[in-house]
């Protein structure tokens, strides 16, 4: 079964420094796609970058970028210049086939 | 262009009670999905579908059924509620498997 893990309840980072976000995940699969998410306090889901697991560069969007070590089975979320609206939960993810699964996530609290 | 849409945004019900959460999207988006968050734990999976016609199970899909007849809707229905469904409810949808699910707002559910 396809299983990823999130061990950071919570991060502090201050405003405009960057902050990695960890992620791992488990699959015997060789076809996944990995997800990072975002949840503000207002609660909706905020896709914010994918990564296929046959993608061979890392996948950048904006300030967002992950760092895919696929050998470590690692897909960590790497926030640079952060912002005081970054302050929010972040979710990894897998998808494998139809089946989707979401980490516990982790509460990332950014300090002026 | 509305996106996804749930209806409704917060409902309360008895145990044994029946109900239908209501999702659509106007994307012509294939892939649809049910989806359940729990405090301190990401989403899981309750059910999903590939197209009209197509739905299967995810990680949790006890006491839930769901169905598509069309390829903008795709209700929910929680049979006799328990306590237990007492949750958060998104629905999501996307184009295929790969990349970006595009997520509802979410409903609110509490069985009493």
């Amino acid at each position: 079964a396809q299983k990823i893990t999130q061990t950071q309840p919570g991060m502090f980072v201050q405003e405009k420094e960057a902050v990695t976000l960890d992620c791992t995940y488990d699959t015997s699969d060789q076809s996944y796609g990995l997800f990072w998410y975002k949840q503000p306090s207002s609660g909706e889901m905020i896709f914010l970058i994918y990564q296929g697991s046959y993608d061979e560069q890392n996948a950048t969007e904006g300030r967002y970028s992950l760092n895919f070590q696929k050998a470590r089975k690692s897909a960590n979320l790497v926030i640079s210049a952060s912002q005081l609206g970054d302050s929010a939960m972040y979710f990894c993810a897998m998808r494998v086939n139809n089946d989707m699964r979401f980490g516990a996530g982790t509460r990332l609290t950014v300090k002026p | 262009n509305a996106g996804v849409t749930q209806t409704p945004k917060f409902q309360v019900l008895k145990t044994g009670q029946s109900m239908t959460l209501q999702c659509a999207q106007d994307m012509n988006h294939e892939y649809m999905s049910w989806y359940r968050q729990d405090p301190g734990m990401g989403l899981r999976l309750i059910h999903y579908s590939v197209g009209a016609g197509i739905t299967d199970q995810g990680e949790v899909p006890n006491g839930y059924n769901v169905s598509r007849s069309t390829t903008e809707d795709f209700p929910l229905r929680l049979l006799s509620a328990a306590p237990s469904q007492t949750s958060v409810y998104f629905c999501a949808s996307s184009k295929g498997q790969g990349r970006e699910q595009y997520f509802g707002p979410g409903t609110r559910l509490t069985v009493t």
